[in-house]
């Protein structure tokens, strides 16, 4: 059985930092690509980052570069957000998620998700 | 980037009957449109991806429809459990993939 768990989330004071981290098992995790996504409170869904099966191929949404960093240990099942200058609208839950088959970030829907860990900024 | 419009934005239904939701793209995504559901407190569920396949394990009372820039998922025979949030989200040229901002079915 494919899980996905989430953890790392907690109150952030803005431009404060947080490292999140997704467990994985049940699926040979190097093999798919993930993504990170979020959710603020009462809103829509926000894709926030993508890492390919290797982890040498990194994608952000704009509103994200040069703050979030996405990473992956492939030997410990492990995917990793390390979120950095938080602000306000940062808050959110935030969502791991692994497509539906291959290594590389593409033309695909996810197919498992977590249960998501929430990152509350405020001062 | 590519918006994606779901309507209504709430639906009221009874247990028993059919709901159709819709789903429209602000340009052609082809088939590559996935169907979720998301209960409260929980991840989101994959429904249907590439328009009309139903992902592993999801009942056959789920069915997605469409192509180009028109979708809808029709939810047949009702059940309480359904009774949430939907989103559609396409993913035609990879990230960054977006969502339709949600349509919640309600008795």
């Amino acid at each position: 059985e494919v899980q996905l768990l989430e953890s790392g989330g907690g109150l952030a004071q803005p431009g404060g930092s947080l490292r999140l981290s997704c467990a994985v098992s049940g699926f040979t995790f190097s093999t798919h690509a993930m993504s990170w996504f979020r959710q603020a409170p009462g809103k829509g869904l926000e894709w926030v980052s993508a890492i390919n099966g290797d982890g040498d191929s990194a994608y952000y949404v704009d509103s994200v570069k040069g703050r979030f960093t996405i990473s992956r240990d492939n030997s410990n099942n492990v995917l990793f957000l390390q979120v950095n200058s938080l602000g306000v609208e940062d808050t959110a839950v935030y969502f791991c998620a692994r497509v539906g088959g291959g290594p590389n970030v593409g033309r695909d829907a996810f197919h498992f998700w977590g249960q998501g860990t929430l990152v509350t900024v405020s001062p | 980037e590519i918006v994606m419009t779901q309507s209504p934005a709430t639906l009221s239904v009874s247990p028993g009957e059919r709901a159709t939701l819709s789903c429209r793209a602000s340009q052609s995504i082809n088939s590559d449109l996935a169907w979720y559901q998301q209960r409260p407190g929980q991840g989101l569920r994959l429904l249907v991806y590439g328009a009309s396949t139903r992902a592993t394990g999801i009942p056959a009372r789920f069915s997605g429809r469409g192509s180009g820039t028109q979708f809808t998922l029709t939810i047949t025979s009702l059940l309480s459990e359904d009774f949430t949030v939907y989103y559609c989200q396409q993913y035609v040229n990879g990230p960054p993939y977006t969502f339709g901002q949600g349509t919640k079915l309600e008795i």
